[in-house]
């Protein structure tokens, strides 16, 4: 499967827990975003990265989450002291560089489902 | 500030027949590109359709079109001959083409059930 792959579908914590959620682009993509989908809402836009860049982190909540994406391995969302609230499907996506003017499309992973207890 | 506007919670149409399922966009940028994907009940995200602002025809992908009405800032999703399998929520995206922030802006999303 050459897509988008995350890592794990499934993941449950308890509050105050740490939750890491990867992403592994499609080849020969350089770009990843995450999103973030409350049940039963539209996806929103946390953060946007390159290699060992965060080219456009406006989305992302100011405090307990982070993200990465290495020279080398996935890129990684993570969630410091997790709460209730945080429980929502997480979306990967990735696209070739896209430049001005790209109409090239992000292609999603098919998510994380994160479950607070 | 960009934002995408879904006023259709959920639609039904009876297979074999079209749907048009609603999306209208503000932006302020003067180039900027417009997607449509589909999230069936599994969860995944498949995109649909593109449309740039700049592209002189409506594009079209199988029996996917949209019909964009750049003046009245819409970007209809045309499906046509339904199917069973076309029953999904249904997500209208916009990307700025200008600034090189590359996120997509996402529309509430309708949920289209397609019946016998």
């Amino acid at each position: 499967n050459a897509g988008v792959m995350q890592n794990p579908r499934h993941l449950v914590r308890r509050r105050g827990q740490e939750a890491r959620l990867r992403c592994s682009p499609m080849k020969g993509h350089s770009h990843v975003y995450w999103y973030r989908q409350l049940p039963e809402e539209g996806l929103k836009f946390m953060v946007y990265l390159q290699k060992e860049n965060i080219i456009d982190e406006s989305g992302m909540p100011k405090e307990r989450f982070s993200a990465e994406f290495p020279k080398e391995g996935p890129s990684i969302l993570r969630i410091q002291q997790v709460v209730r609230g945080d429980s929502a499907a997480y979306f990967c996506a990735s696209s070739p560089s896209p430049g001005q003017g790209s109409n090239q499309p992000q292609h999603f992973g098919d998510g994380t489902r994160l479950s607070i207890l | 500030a960009q934002k995408i506007t879904q006023t259709q919670p959920g639609m039904f149409v009876q297979e074999k027949e079209a749907v048009t399922l609603d999306c209208t966009y503000d932006t302020s940028d003067p180039s900027y590109g417009l997607f449509w994907y589909k999230q069936p009940s599994s969860g995944e995200m498949i995109f649909l359709i593109y449309q740039g602002s700049y592209d002189q025809q409506n594009a079209t992908e199988g029996r996917y079109s949209l019909n964009f009405q750049k003046a009245r800032k819409s970007a209809n999703l045309v499906i046509s001959a339904s199917q069973l399998g076309d029953s999904a929520m249904y997500f209208c995206a916009m990307r700025s083409l200008s600034y090189n922030t590359d996120k997509l802006i996402f529309g509430t999303g309708t949920r289209l059930q397609v019946f016998p």
